[in-house]
């Protein structure tokens, strides 16, 4: 049971352009969401977060929306670098515990 | 700050054999956790700690993997009798926020290659 789906595994974006990344999940408990970075061989990077309570949360280049509704979350990197070529991984905190439940990844690749 | 730092940093064994990983997380944080990656999915949480305290286990872990972090300071997670289903990345992270500013700094993992 994925309760929090990428469902694109990849993306190509031209340099200077935006690059969007989506992130679903099931559970309308989950109240905090964060987004890493990982490179080959290298651990995740934490990225941006944003608590339910807000829907957008901006951090130079990168900026996080949230729409409750329909329990989505996007990332938007803009513009886009070639330094940006990495798998991006969204993930939730479980409610009630410290645990965090993270997507199976979108792999981006910036061209250019 | 030295970040959280994992030994080795690739472990290559035969099946059967056991493997220990060693984590050592940011000093000052309270809080330790492992996770797994395969190739094309995300990290899959195994264990946390608060301090010493194992608070919760994933129950996808079979009873040959066990964690443990003795005095709330480095963790090792030992896996007995591996198998090659068991090759993986092996993640650890800390933390010590709370809430909404809470955040998982990651090391660079262990790659277990099970032959």
């Amino acid at each position: 049971d994925q309760q929090v789906k990428q469902n694109s595994p990849s993306l190509s974006v031209q340099e200077g352009r935006i690059s969007i990344l989506n992130c679903d999940y099931t559970n309308s408990m989950f109240d905090y969401f964060l987004w890493y970075k990982k490179y080959p061989a290298e651990g995740p990077t934490f990225l941006i977060s944003i608590s339910s309570i807000k829907d957008k949360n901006e951090d130079g280049r990168f900026t996080v929306f949230l729409n409750k509704s329909a329990k989505h979350l996007s990332l938007h990197i803009v513009p886009s670098q070639p330094g940006d070529s990495a798998v991006y991984f969204c993930a939730a905190s479980v409610p009630g515990t410290y645990k965090y439940i993270f997507g199976t990844g979108t792999r981006l690749k910036v061209l250019a | 700050d030295t970040g959280v730092s994992q030994d080795p940093r690739h472990k290559i064994t035969k099946r059967g054999q056991n493997v220990t990983f060693r984590c050592d997380p940011i000093s000052e944080h309270n809080r330790l956790y492992w996770y797994r990656q395969t190739l094309g999915q995300g990290p899959e949480f195994l264990t946390y700690f608060q301090n010493e305290a194992q608070l919760e286990k994933s129950r996808l872990l079979s009873d040959r993997f066990s964690a443990e972090r003795p005095k709330g300071s480095f963790s090792t997670l030992e896996i007995q009798r591996t198998e090659q289903g068991d090759s993986a990345m092996y993640l650890c992270a800390s933390t010590t926020g709370v809430g909404t500013n809470e955040k998982l700094f990651f090391g660079s993992g262990t790659q277990l290659s099970v032959l």
